[in-house]
């Protein structure tokens, strides 16, 4: 069965680096998201994508983050200058077109982000 | 922000009970449900989609309600079973966005 994946499943850095997380969401889908879950906390949403630009994000994306598509299989979400406070888990999650709705999104494993 | 909520937190059962959770969330607005089954390290698996008020879905011994005009869905379990332990997660999306609002997650624990 297809699936999302995401690497790293952990990195650690330091604050004041920039982190690139990738996902490799499933082939046939065309909208693709980033979310976060700060421990105990919410999973929360960060940004979607589509047809190679951002089409809805939340306030927590600020200038900061950015998102991409490089090339037809990776989805990658970079963290320009890490703060303590951006340690999480970040998920990545595909889902098939818009206009299919209700559609399920199919979330990756997660990776585990630690900013020390 | 959209406020979805979850209850319990937590829950402790033994193998063999039925059990049920609660996921609160806004009335208006409302497009779809989603609920999510997610294992300690493994990806979230989807159960259930949910969209019209009285909706009912059933997969083995999981079943799910909705009731979109008081803003709850209910998940149920019918017999427990240690590989049911997981947290169940509910996502709300509406009409007018593509992103999910999460509750905080009932956390299940089958006890053999």
């Amino acid at each position: 069965e297809p699936e999302v994946t995401q690497t790293p499943s952990h990195q650690v850095t330091q604050m004041g680096q920039e982190v690139i997380l990738r996902c490799v969401p499933i082939s046939n889908h065309l909208y693709f998201y980033w979310y976060r879950q700060i421990l105990g906390q919410k999973v929360e949403f960060l940004v979607s994508f589509y047809n190679n630009e951002i089409s809805e994000k939340s306030e927590i994306f600020d200038d900061q983050f950015s998102v991409e598509r490089p090339d037809g299989s990776n989805f990658t979400l970079k963290i320009r200058s890490t703060k303590l406070e951006d340690s999480a888990m970040y998920f990545c999650a595909s889902s098939e077109a818009l206009a299919t709705r209700p559609y399920e999104q199919y979330f990756g494993p997660g990776t585990r982000l630690t900013v020390t | 922000i959209l406020n979805v909520e979850q209850s319990p937190q937590s829950l402790h059962v033994q193998e063999g009970d039925s059990t049920n959770f609660t996921c609160s969330f806004p009335s208006s607005n409302f497009y779809a449900l989603h609920w999510y089954r997610w294992e300690t390290a493994k990806s979230p698996e989807a159960l259930f989609v949910m969209t019209l008020n009285g909706d009912e879905k059933k997969k083995g011994r999981i079943s799910a309600t909705l009731n979109t005009k008081e803003g709850y869905s209910y998940l149920y379990i019918k017999g427990s079973q240690p590989e049911d332990s997981a947290t169940y997660l509910c996502a709300f999306i509406t009409h007018t966005g593509n992103q999910f609002y999460f509750g905080t997650g009932t956390s299940l624990t089958v006890i053999p």
